[in-house]
């Protein structure tokens, strides 16, 4: 059974920074892309940020561009997402999703239940 | 970007009826075009990928179809746990971008 479980969400203030981590279990971590979705409070989906089945060739919103890193440790079947330079904007939901492929660019089969990111002070 | 409109942003049906949910994009994204249904305090769950193709587990009252910028997901007989909102999303291109959602009430 797939599993993405993700952490890390939390309180930050304007300008501070916040690591998400995504562990994920049931399928062969490194033979599929990743991906960060998040979704404001009563807000639709925005795409965050892709990475690839191997872990180059990252892909960005430029909502988020130079501000937030994505990468995956295929040792501890973890994705992460190093959030630098918040903002108010950037409050949300941050969904880790799971690629139907190794492409970084295709449909999500899988989501974690969700980590809250609430950026005020 | 390619920006996805879906209309209209809430409908309001009677269980048994069928229901369907346009998604329109600004340029063509071939057949790389997914439907998900999102509950409240839930994540999203994939309905459809491919334009057409159900995802596992997904019951066979949801269909898709369209091509190039006009999609269309139905419901043939709406049942109480389909009231939810539902999302189109395109694969094809850099950004990946999602509608903003139409919502299906009970009437």
């Amino acid at each position: 059974e797939v599993q993405l479980l993700e952490s890390g969400g939390g309180l930050v203030q304007p300008g501070g920074s916040l690591r998400l981590s995504c562990a994920a279990s049931g399928f062969t971590f490194s033979s599929y892309a990743m991906s960060w979705v998040r979704q404001a409070p009563g807000k639709g989906l925005e795409w965050v940020s892709a990475i690839s089945g191997s872990g180059g060739s990252p892909y960005y919103a430029d909502s988020v561009k130079g501000r937030f890193t994505i990468s995956r440790d295929i040792s501890k079947n973890t994705l992460y997402l190093q959030m630098n330079s918040l903002r108010a904007e950037d409050t949300a939901v941050y969904y880790c999703a799971k690629s139907g492929s190794s492409r970084p660019i295709y449909y999500f089969d899988y989501w974690g239940q969700g980590t809250l990111v609430t950026v005020s002070s | 970007e390619i920006v996805m409109t879906q209309s209209p942003a809430t409908l309001s049906v009677s269980p048994g009826e069928r229901v369907t949910l346009s998604c329109r994009a600004s340029q063509s994204v071939s057949s790389n075009l997914a439907w998900y249904q999102q509950k409240p305090g839930q994540a999203p769950r994939l309905l459809i990928y491919g334009v057409s193709t159900g995802a596992t587990g997904i019951p066979a009252r949801f269909s898709g179809s369209g091509s190039g910028t006009e999609f269309t997901l139905t419901i043939s007989s709406l049942q109480s746990e389909d009231f939810a909102v539902y999302y189109c999303h395109q694969y094809n291109n850099w950004p990946i971008t999602f509608g903003q959602g139409t919502r299906l009430e009970i009437k």
